[in-house]
């Protein structure tokens, strides 16, 4: 089985400091992990994914993340917020070779001026 | 590229109607569609699977008589909601894959159902 867990269902920050969005997952074997943004009202855009190549992934808009296996962890970044990062967003794990994902319960990330 | 579109973005209905809501993917064949619900301030929970051709996998406690999937083409995928209820209103959210990417989903902007 597989289960993704974000930490914090919401997170504020100030426009221009750093960004910090947690997920830990549990998987028995080898996951492929994405991270979505939502926008109100729109579809899932996504930011990043890792799939067993090089651990610290790089994404659209500035964001990365760090895939720790011993950690079991997959924490989203960016060095400066910008408004327009309000949003929503989803950490993802799919298993293996199957094209299930299974999805975080998201994080309402809040940007003030 | 691989932009999948969803009619209608909006809409109400009375209880007891069905409405039918269309998933395509504009500029790609998708061999494999998935069919999401979200509920306010929730996660996206997968409703079903379908191929192209073939029935759609529903996931356990989806059921199968009321949520209606058809794939029957390579760029089109529909749910149909039978005898809504108000408890069904929801986000609906599609997804497709492509052949050369099974390992990545594009998804819809999703359609807001709202059962009066």
């Amino acid at each position: 089985a597989q289960s993704v867990t974000q930490l914090d269902s919401h997170v504020s920050v100030s426009e221009g400091t750093p960004v910090l969005l947690r997920c830990n997952y549990s998987s028995s074997y080898s996951p492929s992990l994405f991270w979505y943004v939502q926008h109100p009202n729109k579809g899932l855009q996504l930011l990043l994914k890792y799939t067993s190549a090089a651990t610290l992934v790089k994404g659209i808009n500035g964001f990365e993340a760090e895939f720790k296996k011993s950690e079991t962890s997959f924490h989203l970044t960016k060095p400066s917020a910008h408004m327009s990062d309000a949003a929503e967003y989803f950490c993802v794990v799919r298993l293996g070779g199957y094209s299930t994902l299974t999805f975080g319960k998201g994080t309402m990330l809040l940007v003030s001026p | 590229g691989a932009v999948v579109s969803q009619h209608p973005s909006r809409v109400i209905c009375k209880s007891g109607t069905s409405v039918k809501i269309e998933c395509r993917s504009l500029d790609f064949q998708a061999t494999t569609m998935f069919w999401y619900r979200q509920f306010p301030k929730q996660s996206l929970m997968l409703m079903a699977t379908s191929n192209e051709g073939s029935k759609a996998t529903y996931e356990q406690g989806v059921e199968k008589d009321k949520f209606l999937i058809n794939h029957a083409s390579l760029t089109l995928s529909t749910l149909t909601v039978t005898s809504a209820h108000p408890e069904d209103s929801s986000f609906y959210i599609c997804s497709a894959t492509t052949p050369g990417q099974s390992d990545m989903q594009f998804f819809g902007p999703g359609t807001r159902l709202t059962v009066l």
